[in-house]
Order: C-alpha cells, then sequence, then structure tokens
C-alpha cells in the first residue's frame, strides 16, 4: 500500500514564525503536492513538485515556499506564518506516469497560527 | 480554467438507500477526467473512482458509480445502499496534465454526506 506520511497531525505556531510542514512518501512516486483545505473552500493547490528539485505554483502560492531535496519527501514552509494561515494542510503524491494517475494523500496536518 | 461545481454543501441519506451527489465542471480541454475522493472526519482523502472524457461506459467501482452526462458537463457521484460508514465529506476534482507527466487536480468545495438509521 502507498503510505504518505505528515510530520504532524496537530501543529501550534505564533504569528511570525517560520513553520516546516514535512511529507514523506515510499513508493517511488515522482509528483508531491501540497494543499490547503478550509471550509466552503475545499482543496486548493498551493505547490507541487514533478521531480528532485523541480517545483510550480499552485493556485495559491503567496506566503509558502517548498523544498524538495530528496524525491521521497516534500516540504512546505510558511517562512513567516501569519493568523489566516491556519489551516488543514494535505500532502499528496502520484506516479507521474500517466495522465490518470491517482493521488494519494497524507492524513493532514491541523494548523493553528496565533 | 477549470471548474468543479458541487452545489450541495450536505446531505442526508437513510441506511440502505440509494444517493446521488451532484458535481458539474467547466473546461475547454477536449481530455479530461474527473476523480471522486471521500475524506472521513479521520482527515484522510479516500479515491473512490475515476472516469475519463472518452471512456465509453460510465465507471462503475462497487456501490460506487457515476453518472457521466457529457453534454450536461456533469458526473455525479451515485452510492447504492448507503451504510452508516459512508457519512463523509465528498469531492469532486477535475485533472489536468503537468510537466513530466501525471497531472494536477482542481477540487470542488465538497458535499457532507450524513447516513441516518
Amino acid at each position: 500500500d502507498v503510505k504518505v506520511t505528515q510530520s504532524s497531525r496537530y501543529l501550534v505556531k505564533r504569528t511570525g514564525e517560520k513553520v516546516f510542514l514535512e511529507c514523506v512518501q515510499d513508493m517511488d512516486h515522482e509528483n508531491m503536492f501540497w494543499y490547503r483545505q478550509d471550509p466552503g473552500l475545499g482543496l486548493r493547490l498551493i505547490y507541487f513538485s514533478y521531480d528532485v528539485k523541480m517545483k510550480e505554483k499552485g493556485d495559491i502560492p503567496e506566503g509558502y515556499s517548498v523544498s524538495r531535496e530528496k524525491k521521497e519527501r516534500f516540504s512546505l514552509i510558511l517562512e513567516s506564518a501569519s493568523t489566516n494561515q491556519t489551516s488543514m494542510y494535505l500532502c499528496a503524491s502520484s506516479p507521474g506516469k500517466v495522465y490518470t494517475d491517482t493521488q494519494y494523500f497524507g492524513p493532514g496536518t491541523r494548523l493553528t497560527v496565533l | 480554467a477549470q471548474k468543479i461545481t458541487q452545489t450541495q454543501p450536505g446531505m442526508f441519506v437513510q441506511e440502505k438507500e440509494a444517493v446521488t451527489l451532484d458535481c458539474t465542471y467547466d473546461t475547454s480541454d477536449p481530455s479530461y477526467g474527473l476523480f471522486w475522493y471521500k475524506q472521513p472526519s479521520s482527515g484522510e482523502m479516500i479515491f473512490l473512482i475515476y472516469q475519463g472524457s472518452y471512456d465509453q461506459q460510465n465507471a462503475t467501482e462497487g456501490r460506487y458509480s457515476l453518472n457521466f452526462q457529457k453534454a450536461r458537463k456533469s458526473a455525479n457521484l451515485v452510492i447504492s445502499a448507503s451504510q452508516l460508514g459512508d457519512s463523509a465529506m465528498y469531492f469532486c476534482a477535475m485533472r489536468e496534465a503537468i510537466t513530466g507527466g501525471g497531472n494536477k487536480l482542481t477540487f470542488g468545495t465538497g458535499t457532507q454526506l450524513k447516513v441516518e438509521l
């Protein structure tokens, strides 16, 4: 089974802190994704990566950056956390072979910024 | 730009009944695909079913089936014989090809389904 893990289920940070959310997949997938989920808005894509060190902006990249130094690990970075970044963050991975690829999701990190 | 619309924020269904969750989409790409995911209260997204725009038949997967009407741009999820464990948030999503292979997804806002005894 594909396993996508995220470093924390719950995280509480203060405004202005630098925050790292980590995601690891164990299926040698090429593509990895970061979404945020807010009530009434569904899931929105922040960034994705289709190869090591390669990244592309999604629909809402402002205030975020990412890092992919190894194939299995994709990090989301909040350079200076703000209260409007309080949300559920979901990581996903997919094989990256065909356009019908299914994305596999991690359990999510619920981040609260005070 | 692609757009996915789910107009039912919440739905109720009685156990053992069938339920239809609506999804309409908009795209200018002649080749596209639609996914449905389930998100229980635990938070993890679970893939349910996929329908490609060129697929000749509507997709089915166990108790899940897709009522795909291309002319109406709709891809409604039908759950037959509802069970209490089907209570969850359901998301419709459309794929878009990305550099290097694979796809990225645009999600709808979701429908919260509650199955009652």
